[in-house]
């Protein structure tokens, strides 16, 4: 079946720090790959998203890119902010079934 | 434009008691989710609805959960017995029908608490 294994947190780190949370998954075929954020008290948003293999995700300054070889996705942020303080999760899904399979979430915290 | 919205954010039942969740998903969403997030773990679909039918319900635990949608707006979603591994936040989401599952817009869930 499909799973997504993220590393496990608390990731701790200062304000403007680099920051990556990795991400391998397990699929049959070629699934799109997703990162969510869940802030502290609000519901889970989408972050970014790949498509296809190659492809990179970007958005709020994150980024993670599609990496069919290692079956990757792994976030990045090169400058963490304070409110960047939260849970991400990476998610897979197949176009058949249309069913997200989510990782287990990794809490970031920023201190000042 | 208004978000997903659920209630109550948090209720604590004893084992064997029944409780319900409801969910208000966004104006003219046709697809309702909704999803079981036990801590440490990320959410896993329980349910998922086209306006008020049911597309899948494989991981539901039928012998204890039910959801219906009535009139294809609302949902409620109830566990009755309640077992304390039933602890967890249940998220509902929603989004339009030609959208997949990613795209959709996510309640700020209910924590439920079994004790």
């Amino acid at each position: 079946g499909n799973s997504v294994t993220q590393m496990e947190g608390p990731v701790t780190l200062s304000e403007e720090a680099f920051l990556t949370i990795n991400c391998t998954y397990t699929a049959t075929g070629y699934p799109s790959l997703f990162w969510y954020v869940q802030y502290p008290g609000e519901g889970l948003q989408l972050l970014l998203k790949a498509t296809k293999a190659d492809d990179k995700g970007s958005n709020k300054g994150f980024e993670a890119t599609y990496r069919k070889e290692t079956t990757s996705f792994h976030l990045e942020k090169g400058s963490v902010q304070v409110s960047d303080s939260a849970v991400y999760f990476c998610a897979l899904l197949k176009a058949a079934g249309n069913k997200l399979t989510f990782g287990g979430g990794t809490r970031v915290l920023v201190k000042p | 434009e208004a978000g997903v919205a659920q209630s109550p954010r948090y209720k604590i039942i004893e084992k064997r008691q029944s409780v319900a969740f409801w969910c208000n998903p966004i104006s003219g969403h046709a697809t309702l989710y909704w999803y079981q997030q036990i801590l440490g773990q990320g959410p896993k679909l329980l349910i998922q609805f086209q306006n008020n039918g049911v597309v899948d319900d494989s991981q539901l635990p039928k012998d204890r959960f039910s959801a219906e949608r009535l009139k294809g707006v609302d949902s409620t979603l109830k566990i009755q017995p309640a077992k304390l591994e039933d602890s967890a936040v249940y998220l509902c989401a929603s989004s339009p029908a030609d959208r997949d599952s990613a795209e959709a817009f996510f309640g700020q869930g209910t924590r439920l608490t079994v004790v």
